[in-house]
């Protein structure tokens, strides 16, 4: 199965924009998904497709796509973004049929 | 309220089974897909399975991780999903969270609070 590469740590200050990447050959072909878990809390979907919100998130929260590598921007980061930060997408390698997640990126907000 | 509530979780020893359930309600549970997802503690998600709508045949995909041991299946009179685990190792430990795939979408937009597995001796 093919990978999908995240930092593991990423910081912003309160207010500023912050930019959490996903690279992987799946994104090639396919948009990624992104969901933000909280300790203790089941993920949330917060962007999918080509740059879609889920009703109730904030429009703060935005993606974008480029080549092997997909991004979530948040733009006037808030104290109750810091979470973890998951990207998905279909697997391209193989026959297409399965997901394949990212490792995660801990987003902290000064 | 759209909602996916899991149940099942629990202890149990290596080798034997368990069988999750992920009982839907809010929503119309026949027309969509629906995935498991796990996490182990301390650790990322990763993706366990799928199964799809009977309108595209009901069918399954899995992880490798999971292929063989595991059978996901779904009761659209009930609006529940199950996830059977046979052969449990150790590493299978991990938190199991249910999830909706919405129709022309790869995303999964509903998740359930998760239901923990524990296999140890």
């Amino acid at each position: 199965s093919s990978e999908l590469t995240q930092d593991p740590a990423v910081s912003v200050a309160l207010g500023q924009t912050v930019r959490i990447t996903c690279q992987g050959d799946s994104l090639r072909s396919y948009y990624a998904s992104w969901y933000q878990q909280k300790p203790g809390q089941a993920p949330v979907l917060v962007i999918y497709g080509k740059n879609n919100r889920p009703s109730g998130i904030p429009d703060r929260f935005s993606g974008s796509s480029s080549g092997n590598t997909a991004s979530l921007t948040i733009t006037g980061a808030q104290a109750e973004d810091e979470a973890d930060y998951y990207c998905n997408s279909r697997d391209s390698s193989g026959n297409h049929l399965n997901w394949v997640f990212g490792g995660g990126t801990k987003l902290t907000v000064l | 309220e759209v909602q996916l509530v899991e149940s099942g979780g629990g202890l149990v020893q290596p080798g034997r089974s368990l069988r999750l359930s992920c009982t839907a309600s809010g929503f119309t549970f026949g027309d969509y897909a629906m995935s498991w997802v796990r996490q182990a503690p301390g650790k990322g998600l990763e993706w366990v399975g799928f199964i799809r709508s009977k309108a595209y045949g009901g069918t399954t995909e899995y992880a490798a991780s999971v292929k063989g041991r595991f059978t996901i299946s779904r009761d659209d009179s009930k609006s529940i999903a199950y996830l059977q685990m046979n052969s449990l190792k150790t590493e299978d430990t991990a938190v199991y969270y249910c999830t909706r795939i919405p129709r022309a979408s790869d995303a999964f937009d509903i998740w359930g609070q998760g239901t923990m597995v524990t296999v140890s001796s």
